[in-house]
């Protein structure tokens, strides 16, 4: 079984440009989640969806959103980007099952470099 | 709100040798999971051992067990045996039970091995 792809790997973009960042689950993994992580701030939460509504949101400005496709599939878009927002962005994706824990499986990640 | 301390940035450790990762944390709720993962660099975030609040019995996974404990607030990681593949950054992660619940990471640990 295929794990979670993210596309695209590396990005550099330019201060107050926009980003969309791709992910796609494990077949049959309806939740998505969404990482921030960066050498200072560590991994920091984003948000997540299931079954195309957005379940649960970090504290990050609305500059980032995102959302999930019918087929799990997910986004994130970042606008008017800056500096800071440079980072490695990580999806990770799980199953619906029943009950309060389901192992999430990560992506490779995406490297954003603002310059 | 949840919060994971890893106030070790660094630790190096000697192949076939043990060594143990310290994680506090702190939140309100009663149930909760205690997670460690595992990020090889320039590779993706595994999951190394989970642990259930409710469960008194340490989690262990081949070579890596927890010492957990609960009034302390404190979820250790001991390597047996490490192996020269161990090296890596080392999270330590907390999720209340509950839809809604984020998982909160530590800032991580990079963790070497000398051969």
């Amino acid at each position: 079984k295929a794990g979670v792809t993210q596309t695209p790997r590396y990005l550099i973009k330019t201060r107050g440009q926009q980003v969309t960042l791709s992910c796609s689950p494990i077949s049959g993994h309806r939740s998505v989640s969404w990482y921030q992580q960066t050498p200072g701030q560590g991994l920091q939460f984003l948000f997540e969806y299931f079954s195309e509504t957005q379940r649960n949101k970090g504290n990050f400005p609305g500059r980032f959103s995102g959302r999930q496709f019918s087929n799990s599939r997910s986004e994130m878009n970042v606008s008017t980007l800056e500096l800071g927002d440079s980072a490695l962005y990580l999806c990770a994706s799980s199953l619906p099952l029943a009950g309060d824990y389901n192992e999430q499986f990560f992506g490779p990640g995406t490297r954003l470099t603002v310059l | 709100a949840q919060t994971v301390t890893q106030s070790q940035p660094e630790m190096s450790v000697q192949e076939a040798e043990t060594v143990t990762l310290s994680c506090t944390y702190d939140t309100s709720e009663s149930d909760y999971y205690l997670f460690w993962y595992k990020q090889p660099p320039s590779r993706q975030m595994i999951l190394v051992i989970r642990q259930e609040a409710y469960k008194q019995q340490n989690a262990t996974e081949n070579r890596f067990s927890v010492n957990f404990q609960k009034a302390a607030k404190s979820f250790s990681l001991k390597i047996s045996d490490s192996q020269l593949g161990d090296a890596a950054m080392y999270f330590c992660a907390l999720k209340s039970t509950g839809a809604n619940s984020k998982l909160t990471f530590g800032k991580g640990i990079t963790l070497s091995v000398r051969p």
